[in-house]
């Protein structure tokens, strides 16, 4: 059964600087990992999307990375803004029937 | 157009109450999504319409009832829901149909929060 998590639930920092995210998921034969933002109330927006045969994937100021084999996948916020306040989700599809989601981090950054 | 709208942004209904949710997106995507997501938790996916015939149905309630009108059309039909019932409801679509679509990029709508009492 595929389980995702997310660490840390909860991350502020101070505006400029450089910020790691982490999404863990529990079955490695994955087909690729979607990363996305969601504000306070609002639908989620799609950041970036990984296939399981890259390592990584970049979109502005984020990258994404993934390691396959150890379950893991990084996003990587360079010189992060107040307007990167935001839920950030990682998800997954599974058996060609689900979407399993992380939990979510809740980033704050403080101008 | 490059996005999925939902109607209404905000819904308050009574036990009894029969309502419908609409979710509409102009992009020729093949597949669109009902999702669920109760306060602080991740999006649950509900049902998936898949070239306008529903492909996956999450052992949801009968209380929901999901329906595709047209390819860019989504509505989800609600009768005698719940308290627990009261979440943000999303729609997505995504470009591929078939079993490619959970794999494709996901379009979010803005979701309706649903209040049930």
């Amino acid at each position: 059964k595929q389980e995702v998590t997310q660490i840390p639930a909860a991350l502020s920092v101070p505006e400029g600087e450089n910020l790691v995210l982490n999404c863990s998921f529990t079955d490695s034969a994955i087909y690729n990992l979607q990363w996305f933002r969601q504000d306070p109330g609002k639908g989620l927006t799609s950041l970036l999307l990984i296939q399981s045969s890259q390592r990584e994937q970049t979109s502005g100021r984020l990258n994404a990375s993934l390691d396959k084999s150890s379950g893991r996948s990084t996003l990587y916020i360079a010189a992060s803004q107040p307007g990167d306040s935001a839920t950030y989700l990682c998800a997954v599809p599974y058996n060609n029937n689900d979407m399993r989601f992380g939990a979510g981090t809740r980033l704050t950054v403080k101008p | 157009d490059t996005e999925v709208t939902q109607t209404p942004k905000h819904l308050v209904m009574g036990m009894t109450n029969k309502k419908s949710l609409k979710c509409e997106q102009h992009m020729g995507h093949r597949a669109m999504y009902w999702y669920k997501q109760k306060a602080k938790k991740p999006p649950e996916l509900m049902f998936v319409y898949s070239y306008e015939k529903l492909s996956i149905n999450e052992s949801v309630p009968s209380r929901f009832s999901p329906e595709c009108p047209n390819s860019s059309l989504l509505n989800l039909h609600l009768h005698a829901l719940q308290p627990e019932d009261s979440a943000l409801y999303l729609c997505a679509s995504s470009r591929r149909g078939g079993g490619g679509g959970l794999t494709d990029t996901q379009y979010f709508g803005p979701g309706t929060r649903l209040t049930v009492l």
